[in-house]
């Protein structure tokens, strides 16, 4: 059965960087888009960025241009969220996803605290 | 960016109730409009693709209707486990928006 699982969060200091990890398992990683959602502590949805299946086009939310690189390594069937100069702003629960647009599949999450 | 804009952002039901959601996006976006439900403490899950196709395995109680600016999702005969929250998407362009949520409480 298709799984996707995160880790990488932890508690990270204002300014720090953390590189989150996306595991994909019993799917065609190599042929799909795959996504970044964030979710902060009791509210909803964020989508952050999405990778295509090759690797060649990603894109992000304004509020982490910049900020934020999504990559992946297809020959390790893994996703990967570098993500720098932390704030306050960006705790939650980071989930991975597959899909062009659709996102049929999602991870359990990793979260990410970020506080002095 | 396309912004999506959900109402209302809780719902109190009681079991055997029906419910609509509604879904506005600040363009046309066609049918591009996805419905994801989460439950407490997991991860979301797809319910409903381009508007109004159902999942494999999503009950029949769950039904999308909708196309350009505004869309809906009806629940009808509430069972105990879709008390939760749900979520729009629009998938007409990136930024992929999520509506902001709703919560649907039991009575």
């Amino acid at each position: 059965e298709a799984h996707l699982e995160e880790s990488g969060g932890g508690l990270v200091q204002p300014g720090g960087s953390l590189r989150l990890s996306c595991s994909a398992s019993d799917f065609a990683f190599n042929t799909y888009w795959m996504h970044w959602v964030r979710q902060a502590p009791g509210k909803g949805l964020v989508w952050v960025s999405h990778i295509k299946y090759d690797g060649t086009n990603a894109n992000y939310a304004d509020s982490v241009k910049g900020r934020f690189t999504i990559s992946r390594d297809n020959a390790d069937n893994t996703l990967y969220l570098q993500i720098n100069s932390l704030t306050p702003e960006d705790t939650g629960v980071y989930y991975c996803a597959r899909g062009w647009e659709v996102l049929d599949l999602w991870g359990q999450g990793t979260t990410v605290t970020v506080s002095s | 960016d396309i912004q999506m804009t959900q109402s209302p952002s809780s719902l109190s039901a009681s079991e055997g109730d029906s419910v609509t959601i509604t879904c506005r996006a600040s363009q046309n976006i066609r049918s591009n409009l996805n419905w994801y439900q989460q439950r407490p403490g997991k991860a979301p899950k797809l319910l409903i693709s381009g508007a109004f196709s159902v999942e494999s395995g999503v009950p029949s109680r769950f039904t999308g209707i909708g196309a350009g600016t505004h869309f809906t999702l009806t629940i009808t005969a509430l069972q105990p486990e879709d008390f939760a929250s749900y979520y729009c998407q629009q998938s007409f362009s990136s930024p992929f928006s999520f509506g902001g949520g709703t919560t649907l409480e039991i009575k």
